[in-house]
C-alpha cells in the first residue's frame, strides 16, 4: 500500500497566485518528514525537516506545516523561478533502517 | 564548497553490458545511499550504507551491486541482470547513522540502455 502520497499531481499557478501543495502519510511512529525542491535533470535539493504535529517551517516565500498524518507546503505569491517538482519523503519506527518513503510528487509550474 | 559529486551525468549502454556509476561526497558523511526514479514514481531504493565495508539491499536491488571501501566512495554497478535498467539514478548521503537528519543529494546519472 502506498505510505506517502502527494496531491495534485500538477499545479499550474500564475505569478502570485498562492497555493497548498498536499503530503499524506500512512505510516505510524513518525521520525520525521521532509520536503525536497527537484528541478528538471537535477537531485533534489533539501528544504525543511518536521518532527512533530503542529510544527511549522518558514523559508523565503515556502511554509510547510505538520499535522497528524498529512503535512502542507504553502506557496505565498509565488514567482516563475519557484517552478519545480516538490517532493515529500518520511521516516518512521516502522520502516526497516535508514529508508526513508517518498512520494511521487507535485510538479509545480509558476507562469508569469 | 562540499558535496556530493556523481558521474557521468548521461551514460549511455548497450543490452548485456554492465556499467557503474560513481558517486563521491566531501560532506564526511557516514551513511550513502542509492535511489532509482522513474517518471511518475517515488524515488525507491537500491542499496544504503552506513559504514565502510558495510552495505544493506533496498527495495528493489536485483541486478545492481554496490561497494563501500572509501568512506567518500559509494559506486553502484548496474549489471546485465538488470530487467530494465534505463532511469535516473541519484546517489545520497546523510550525516549520521541516527534517525531525523535529512538526506543529501547528487544531481544525478542518467542510464539509457538500448
Amino acid at each position: 500500500e502506498d505510505q506517502v502520497t502527494q496531491s495534485p499531481e500538477a499545479l499550474r499557478l500564475q505569478e502570485g497566485e498562492s497555493s497548498s501543495l498536499n503530503c499524506s502519510y500512512t505510516v505510524s511512529g513518525l521520525r520525521g518528514l521532509f520536503w525536497y525542491r527537484q528541478d528538471p535533470g537535477k537531485g533534489p535539493e533539501f528544504l525543511f525537516t518536521l518532527y512533530s504535529a503542529g510544527e511549522e517551517k518558514e523559508k523565503e516565500r515556502l511554509k510547510a506545516t505538520l499535522t497528524k498524518k498529512e503535512s502542507f507546503l504553502h506557496i505565498t505569491a509565488p514567482k516563475p523561478e519557484d517552478s519545480a517538482t516538490y517532493l515529500c519523503a518520511v521516516q518512521a519506527y516502522e520502516i526497516d533502517g535508514q529508508n526513508f518513503v517518498f512520494g511521487p510528487g507535485t510538479r509545480l509550474s509558476v507562469l508569469p | 564548497d562540499g558535496g556530493i559529486t556523481q558521474s557521468p551525468k548521461y551514460l549511455f549502454r548497450k543490452e548485456g553490458q554492465n556499467v557503474t556509476l560513481s558517486c563521491e561526497q566531501n560532506l564526511n558523511h557516514d551513511a550513502m545511499y542509492w535511489y532509482r526514479q522513474d517518471p511518475g514514481q517515488g524515488l525507491r531504493l537500491i542499496y544504503y550504507s552506513q559504514i565502510v565495508n558495510d552495505f544493506q539491499k533496498g527495495d528493489i536491488a536485483e541486478g545492481y551491486s554496490v561497494s563501500r571501501e572509501k568512506k567518500e566512495s559509494f559506486p553502484l554497478t548496474v549489471t546485465s541482470a538488470q530487467k530494465n535498467p534505463t532511469a535516473f539514478y541519484l546517489c545520497a548521503s546523510q550525516r549520521g547513522q541516527g534517525y531525523n537528519s535529512p538526506l543529501h543529494f547528487g544531481n544525478g546519472t542518467r542510464l539509457t540502455v538500448t
